[in-house]
């Protein structure tokens, strides 16, 4: 059984640019989450998906934005990048809702904005 | 204010011998604890996930304990061996009504010497 995918797995970015990610989650999972990871920060939740639609969302600007399409997968925006948005961005996909049931992560995509 | 904090920040410890990891969390409406192991550059593992009417949940080396009283958690892990070097992630999930998020400690950073 096939793992969660994230692409790209490295990404260089100007500063203003946007930026969509992918996640496509372990097959038979309905949520998708994504989180934000810094050295200085931790990891940080961004928001879940479940059944294409939002379900829970972390303290992000409007420039994090998401989507999830019927086929469970999942894209994460940011518009206007800044260069504090340097982070590794994590997707994990549940069962059901990611708040009460396990979560398996992704690789990462490692964002670097210059 | 929501928060997850985890002692030691950072830990040295010999091949074979068995550590002690801590959670604190100041977290309401409490849903469940989890733990996590991140290997450098790659995605959080799940360890353990308990409820609030769980106390103890073991995986293999594994055992986290859970005092909901107290709000505390540890992550006992036994023998360790090399490959236990990582980063041990506390996240406590919280749900009120229709809306959840997870929030995350800043991790205890294992190192295993042989």
């Amino acid at each position: 059984k096939a793992g969660v995918t994230q692409t790209p797995r490295y990404l260089i970015k100007t500063r203003g640019q946007q930026v969509t990610l992918s996640c496509s989650p372990i097959s038979g999972h309905r949520s998708v989450s994504w989180y934000q990871q810094t050295p200085g920060q931790g990891l940080q939740f961004l928001f879940e998906y479940f059944s294409e639609t939002q379900r829970n969302k972390g303290n992000f600007p409007g420039r994090f934005s998401g989507r999830q399409f019927s086929n469970s997968r999942s894209e994460m925006n940011v518009s206007t990048l800044e260069l504090g948005d340097s982070a590794l961005y994590l997707c994990a996909s549940s069962l059901g809702t990611n708040m009460n049931t396990e979560a398996f992560f992704g690789q990462g995509t490692r964002l670097t904005v210059v | 204010k929501n928060q997850v904090e985890q002692s030691p920040q950072s830990l040295i410890i010999l091949e074979g011998k068995n550590c002690t990891l801590q959670c604190n969390y100041t977290v309401s409406p409490f849903s469940n604890l989890r733990w996590y192991k991140q290997d450098t550059g790659r995605g959080p593992v799940s360890l353990t996930i308990m409820t609030f009417s769980e106390n103890t949940k073991s995986n293999g080396r594994y055992t986290a304990t859970l005092d909901a009283d107290t709000k505390q958690s540890s992550l006992h892990i036994t023998a360790s061996q090399l490959s236990d070097s990582a980063s041990y992630i506390c996240v406590v999930s919280v749900v009120s009504s229709n809306t959840g998020k997870l929030i995350f400690g800043q991790g205890t950073t294992l190192q295993v010497k042989p």
